[in-house]
């Protein structure tokens, strides 16, 4: 099966412009989850769907991070304006809706300036 | 809340050598337990699972055994191999499908 998909794979902005990235997660997949990875750190969750309803985003800095996902199939992060702090791999996952783990997408390196 | 407790490395062992991560939890209910593995540059890549207690994961040689009575998860490799080296997190699967990761173990293998 097709792996969950992410876009673009690297991205370098200045500080105070805006970005976004795209998910698509495995078809069928109930639940869509958006991690921030600092180099040298675990995953952090940002947010997690459960089809297009949030289940999670308690970890989100909502003054300058949103996400949607549409029609509970692809996602879309935007950070705006972003700050240097935000520099990191920002992970999306997906998983059907039993305890099988989940599949991780190649990320996006978000490098700000 | 759930808690992932992870081993702090870097973990350095010569090529062969016996491999141990230690990983323990906290959690409501009966969560599954993961290991995933993420190799320079790239993105996380799961490892093994066990979804029940006494349930054992493996994979590429490594194993891993869900222990209720000791809340642990460890993870084990007989002979490592150059080609192990990475960092490796557990993780946890509780209710509503969220997941907690532990911080990581970086894992450097020496020919």
């Amino acid at each position: 099966e097709a792996g969950v998909a992410q876009s673009p794979r690297y991205k370098i902005i200045e500080k105070r412009q805006s970005v976004a990235f795209w998910c698509n997660p495995i078809s069928g997949h109930a639940t869509l989850y958006w991690y921030q990875q600092i180099l040298g750190q675990g995953p952090k969750l940002l947010i997690q769907f459960q089809n297009n309803g949030v289940v999670d985003d308690s970890q989100l800095p909502k003054d300058r991070f949103s996400a949607e996902r549409l029609k509970g199939v692809d996602s879309t992060l935007k950070i705006q304006p972003a700050k240097l702090e935000d520099s990191a791999v920002y992970l999306c996952a997906s998983s059907p809706s039993r305890a099988d783990g989940y599949t991780f997408g190649s990320g996006t390196r978000l490098t700000v300036v | 809340g759930n808690s992932v407790t992870q081993m702090e490395g870097p973990v350095t062992l010569s090529e062969e050598a016996f491999l141990t991560i230690n990983c323990t939890y906290t959690a409501t209910g009966y969560p599954s337990l993961f290991w995933y593995v993420q190799y320079p540059g790239e993105g996380l890549q799961l490892l093994l699972k066990a979804t029940k207690a006494d349930d054992k994961g493996s994979n590429k040689g490594f194993e891993a055994t869900y222990r209720k009575e000791t809340t642990s998860f460890h993870l084990e490799k007989g002979s490592v191999q150059v080609s192990d080296s990475a960092v490796y997190f557990c993780a946890l699967l509780g209710g509503y499908q969220k997941v907690t990761f532990g911080t990581g173990t970086k894992l450097q293998v020496i020919p």
